[in-house]
């Protein structure tokens, strides 16, 4: 079964440092991965997704996030935080191969301060 | 803003009553998911409904129930609550059944 496990629960950063959001996968073929982002009392809006085609995948808001399968990893990334940054980032991988079922890492909350 | 609504925004009720939730899907989506994220458990998926039929469930407990009307709007019902009903309730949509999923801003339950 597939499974995500986002490595830190809680990132803090200063503005303008690089920002990196660890999530390890497992998965028996090569999944689909995204990433989510919630900001405080906002609903979910995707960054991001992974579908098999490049292994570097761009977002919005600067981020990306590399697949590496020998590693089983799909780190998020971001050059330069800012301060609207300031958020909680799921990594999410569908259940099923499918799109239907989405199972969620326990997210990481970013702190960004000046 | 995904397109998705939702309503209430904030509901706070009793233990054992019984509330409905309300979420309009992005025009257009023929898909919607309901998730509920605590801080106990995250965030997980509850159920899924496909053009007014279900399509999938997860982790929904038989307190709870949904429905796609034919205009395809979606309820969420959950009844006998417990305090440990409070939560925050996605909806979601997508154009199929296994698309890309959009997000309401939730509905925030509180169970007093």
């Amino acid at each position: 079964a597939q499974s995500v496990t986002q490595l830190d629960s809680h990132v803090s950063v200063s503005e303008g440092t690089p920002v990196l959001l660890r999530c390890n996968y497992s998965s028996s073929y090569s999944p689909s991965l995204f990433w989510y982002v919630q900001h405080p009392n906002k609903g979910l809006q995707l960054l991001l997704k992974y579908t098999s085609a490049a292994t570097l995948v761009k977002g919005i808001n600067g981020f990306e996030a590399e697949f590496k399968k020998s590693e089983t990893s799909f780190h998020l990334t971001k050059p330069s935080a800012h301060m609207s940054d300031a958020a909680e980032y799921f990594c999410v991988v569908p259940l099923s191969g499918g799109y239907n079922k989405l199972i969620f890492g326990a997210g990481t909350r970013l702190a960004v301060h000046p | 803003d995904s397109g998705v609504t939702q309503t209430p925004k904030h509901l706070i009720t009793a233990t054992g009553q019984r509330v409905t939730l309300r979420c309009s899907p992005r025009s257009g989506d023929l898909s919607v998911y309901w998730y509920q994220q605590s801080l106990d458990q995250g965030l997980q998926f509850l159920i899924q409904y496909y053009n007014g039929e279900e399509r999938a469930k997860g982790n929904i407990l038989e307190r709870f129930s949904a429905q796609q009307f034919p205009d395809l709007h979606s309820e969420l019902n959950l009844s006998s609550l417990e305090l440990g009903d409070s939560a925050l309730y996605f909806c979601a949509s997508s154009v199929t059944g296994a698309g890309e999923q959009f997000f309401g801003p939730g509905t925030r339950l509180t169970v007093l």
